[in-house]
């Protein structure tokens, strides 16, 4: 069965300073990545996705993140974190039967001033 | 589009209630699934449908039960709540074929049980 694992619970990054998110997962081939947003009780909104192709992957709101296989990672990045990014990540893997998606536990973010 | 939708927002039961948590989408998506969110955990998948008539479990699925009757509806039933099922519920769907196979999320329901 496939796992996804976000080593980082919270993170703090002062406005204007770059970001990396870090999501590791286990699956025997090439699963499906995503990273989605949850500010604070909301619900779920996609940053970015990857299947194959190019392994650095563009998203929404200045978000790109890294396929590394040989690493088994997916890091979400961000060159320049605004107030705004505060909130929890969850990186997530779909595979398996109906390709559901296994979520990672989730990072929070807190952006300092 | 309204997308996914979900009914209601907030509830809160006593121990051994039982009650429906309704979820609806308009994008004609084959496949539905059900989601609960808890603290340090992300969100786990309770049961999943590829279609009308067809469910399966997912990786949480004792004190629930679903049914597809159409495409357009996935409704999650409590049976007897009890107090580890308060959570935050998302309902989810995404269409066959997709390339990504891209979920689109519910605005979700948050849940106390009592």
């Amino acid at each position: 069965a496939q796992s996804v694992t976000q080593p980082d619970i919270h993170i703090t990054v002062s406005e204007g300073a770059s970001l990396e998110l870090r999501c590791n997962y286990s699956y025997g081939a090439t699963p499906y990545l995503f990273w989605y947003v949850q500010s604070p009780g909301q619900g779920l909104q996609l940053l970015l996705k990857y299947f194959s192709g190019d392994t650095l992957v563009q998203g929404i709101k200045g978000f790109e993140a890294e396929f590394k296989r040989s690493q088994s990672s997916f890091n979400l990045r961000k060159p320049s974190v605004h107030w705004s990014d505060a909130a929890e990540y969850f990186c997530a893997v779909g595979a398996g039967a109906g390709n559901m998606l296994t979520f990672g536990g989730g990072t929070r973010l807190m952006v300092k001033p | 589009n309204a997308g996914v939708t979900q009914t209601p927002k907030f509830q809160v039961l006593k121990t051994g209630q039982s009650m429906t948590l309704q979820c609806a989408q308009d994008m004609n998506h084959e496949y539905m699934s059900w989601y609960r969110q808890d603290p340090g955990m992300g969100l786990r998948l309770i049961h999943y449908s590829v279609g009308a008539g067809i469910t399966d479990q997912g990786e949480v699925p004792n004190g629930y039960n679903v049914s597809r009757s159409t495409t357009e509806d996935f409704p999650l039933r409590l049976l007897s709540a009890a107090p580890s099922q308060t959570s935050v519920y998302f309902c989810a769907s995404r269409k066959r074929g997709d390339l990504y196979n891209e979920q689109f999320f519910g605005p979700g329901t948050r849940l106390t049980v009592l």
